[in-house]
């Protein structure tokens, strides 16, 4: 069946560090591809998406490509700031949603 | 309807009872969604309908369960004869239609089973 993986946490980083959070994934098909964020307290929400191959989805300055080649789906994020400490879920869809076991963020000011 | 609504917010139940959940989605919203997350692991699929339609329930999902959506708008994810192992996170998600369009989460439901 479908799976992601991705690495596993807790990443703990400087402000304004380079972030990278890898996630692969296995499918059938052509899923789309979606980075979740859960922030303390807060409920998950959709940080970006892509919908085919060598689609970049982006917001916040984080940014995603969808690489069928190497069905992957890296996180990345240039210069991090202390209120991109979340857990970050990468997920994928097909039909219903699947989502990887998610990586806690931890930036330091 | 500013979002996906799920009652309550918290629930503590002793083992052997039965407990419902609510979930209210976003009103034009077709596919509702039901998740379980526990403490350092990510959503884990239960079940999930287009419109009153149960499409496809988790195998992982045993016979305890049961959820329902009968005219296609609210949800309700029944768990009875609860366990501990029940204690968990549940969350309801609703989204337009499949595969590009993103899912809206509710808050979610605690579940303390003691």
């Amino acid at each position: 069946g479908n799976s992601v993986t991705q690495m596993e946490g807790p990443v703990t980083l400087s402000e304004e560090a380079f972030l990278t959070i890898n996630c692969t994934y296995t499918a059938t098909g052509y899923p789309s591809l979606f980075w979740y964020v859960q922030y303390p307290g807060e409920g998950l929400q959709l940080l970006l998406k892509a919908t085919k191959a060598d689609d970049k989805g982006s917001n916040k300055g984080f940014e995603a490509t969808y690489r069928k080649e190497t069905t992957s789906f890296h996180l990345e994020k240039g210069s991090v700031q202390v209120s991109d400490s979340a857990v970050y879920f990468c997920a994928l869809s097909d039909d219903k949603i699947i989502f990887g076991k998610g990586t806690r963020l931890h930036i330091l000011p | 309807d500013t979002g996906v609504s799920q009652n309550p917010r918290h629930k503590i139940t002793k083992r052997g009872q039965n407990v419902t959940f609510r979930c209210d989605p976003i009103s034009e919203h077709n596919r509702l969604y039901w998740y379980r997350q526990t403490l350092g692991q990510g959503p884990e699929f239960l079940t999930y309908f287009q419109n009153e339609a149960q499409l496809e329930k988790s195998r992982l999902l045993s016979d305890r369960f049961s959820a329902e959506r009968p005219k296609g708008s609210f949800s309700t994810l029944e768990i009875q004869r609860t366990e501990q192992g029940d204690s968990a996170m549940y969350l309801c998600a609703s989204s337009l239609e499949v595969g590009s369009t993103e899912a809206f989460f509710g808050q979610g439901t605690r579940l303390t089973v003691v």
